[in-house]
């Protein structure tokens, strides 16, 4: 079993849907969360950035983290077609410990 | 200005050949990374660097060898290439050891044939 999974999808919505991105993980040690967005041939730029359990809202993108199930997501509201990108979930225990992605969730929004 | 620049960012060569890849920060950043991309997207971490000292080395077959000539340089040299070695490589940097302000560079396609 893979520390972090995530769906590869790919996931196809409507322009103006709201979108939910999620991932599992295994590891209770982990502390910090993080979303990428990676474009086609593009290096993957971090999006959003949270500690702890909670949300975190950002314009259209909202992030949640329930750490007592281990579960993470990533909300985008009235997607774009600009929006159709790979989003990779992200998470460290902190210290000096490695980062360690999801496999990343391919998101198409159509016009 | 480009942040993280790696060069080239499209390689295709013989199985047996020796390679670098080349990356660059201006971010006045203290640690350097290389990361491997697999057809399937998944993103593993390689090797870091701390002001040009190895602080993470993961499992990698030793014909990998990073260089850091400097704290804005992390070089990657393959030696005796393989088909498997075939993947994108990202050069990436942050501050300290911040994973929160870790910045990718475009990306290194390499293809072995």
């Amino acid at each position: 079993q893979k520390e972090v999974e995530q769906d590869p999808g790919p996931l196809s919505v409507p322009e103006g849907a709201i979108v939910s991105l999620n991932c599992t993980y295994s590891n209770s040690a982990f502390q910090y969360f993080m979303w990428y967005r990676q474009y086609s041939r593009k290096g993957p730029e971090l999006l959003m950035y949270t500690y702890s359990s909670g949300n975190k809202e950002d314009g259209r993108f909202t992030a949640q983290v329930d750490k007592s199930s281990k579960y993470i997501s990533l909300f985008i509201r009235d997607s774009q077609p600009s929006d159709s990108a790979t989003y990779l979930c992200a998470m460290y225990p902190g210290g000096g410990n490695k980062l360690t992605f999801g496999t990343g969730t391919q998101l198409k929004v159509e016009l | 200005d480009t942040a993280v620049s790696q060069t080239p960012k499209y390689l295709v060569t013989q199985m047996g050949n020796d390679k670098s890849i080349k990356c660059e920060q201006n971010l006045g950043h203290d640690t350097m990374y290389w990361y491997k991309q697999d057809s399937k997207k998944f993103l593993k971490i390689m090797f870091s660097y701390n002001n040009k000292e190895l602080i993470i080395n993961e499992t990698v077959p030793n014909r990998f060898s990073p260089k850091s000539p400097d704290k804005a340089h992390l070089n990657l040299h393959i030696n005796s290439l393989e088909l498997g070695d075939s993947a994108v490589y990202f050069c990436a940097s942050s501050q300290e050891q911040g994973w929160n302000t870790i910045y990718f560079g475009e990306g290194s396609w390499l293809t072995v044939v």
